[in-house]
């Protein structure tokens, strides 16, 4: 069985200043992990993922995250946030070999005020 | 990327009516795909696994003869809603497995269904 969980149903950063969003994961065998963003009333698209390799994951709109294995954390960051980034973020999990059937997270909403 | 077309985006139904969603694969082959379910601001819950040309297999909890999946061809997933009732209204969200190689899934823009 695997679980996600993201500590923080919302977070709120200031234009211009560090995003952090955690996810920490339980898995019994080696994940794949994701990160999708959410518009209101829309899909998810994929920001990131990792599945094997390098553990610094680059994605788009300047996200990256580190997958940690001895913490069992995969936490999202981005140096500086800008309005447009606002949306909930979901984190999830699936196991190694199938990237497609997820666990997601609770999400987290991400606010950026001016 | 990979386009995955859900139809409609909004549906408002009456309580004891049938509603059809479509999951559309269009520019590659869904051997699998995932239909999720997501309440007000709450995350994705995993549904069903829909495969081409067999049973879809249900989540624990999720009734089957309620939410009906067929998976006819290797681009088009449907799920119908029957009988809805207003503790239906939800948002459902479909995914593709990118042609079946399990590497990424790629969402549908999702459908709002209020049951009144």
């Amino acid at each position: 069985a695997q679980s996600v969980t993201q500590l923080g149903s919302h977070v709120s950063v200031s234009e211009g200043a560090l995003v952090l969003l955690r996810c920490n994961y339980s898995s019994s065998v080696p994940p794949y992990l994701f990160w999708y963003v959410q518009y209101p009333n829309q899909g998810l698209q994929l920001l990131l993922k990792y599945t094997t390799g390098a553990t610094l994951v680059k994605g788009i709109n300047g996200f990256e995250a580190e997958f940690k294995k001895s913490e069992t954390s995969f936490h999202l960051t981005k140096p500086s946030a800008h309005m447009s980034d606002a949306a909930e973020y979901f984190c999830a999990v699936s196991e190694a070999g199938t990237a497609s059937k997820l666990t997601f997270g609770t999400g987290t909403r991400l606010q950026v005020t001016l | 990327g990979a386009v995955v077309s859900q139809h409609p985006s909004w549906v408002i139904c009456k309580s004891g009516t049938s509603v059809k969603i479509e999951c559309r694969s269009l520019d590659f082959q869904a051997t699998t795909m995932f239909w999720y379910r997501q309440f007000p601001k709450q995350s994705l819950m995993l549904m069903a696994t829909s495969n081409e040309g067999s049973k879809a297999t249900y989540e624990q909890g999720v009734e089957k003869d309620k939410f009906l999946i067929n998976h006819a061809s290797l681009t088009l997933s449907t799920l119908t809603v029957t009988s809805a009732h207003p503790e239906d209204s939800s948002f459902y969200i479909c995914s593709a497995d990118f042609e079946g190689r399990g590497t990424e899934a790629f969402f549908g823009q999702g459908t709002r269904l209020t049951v009144v």
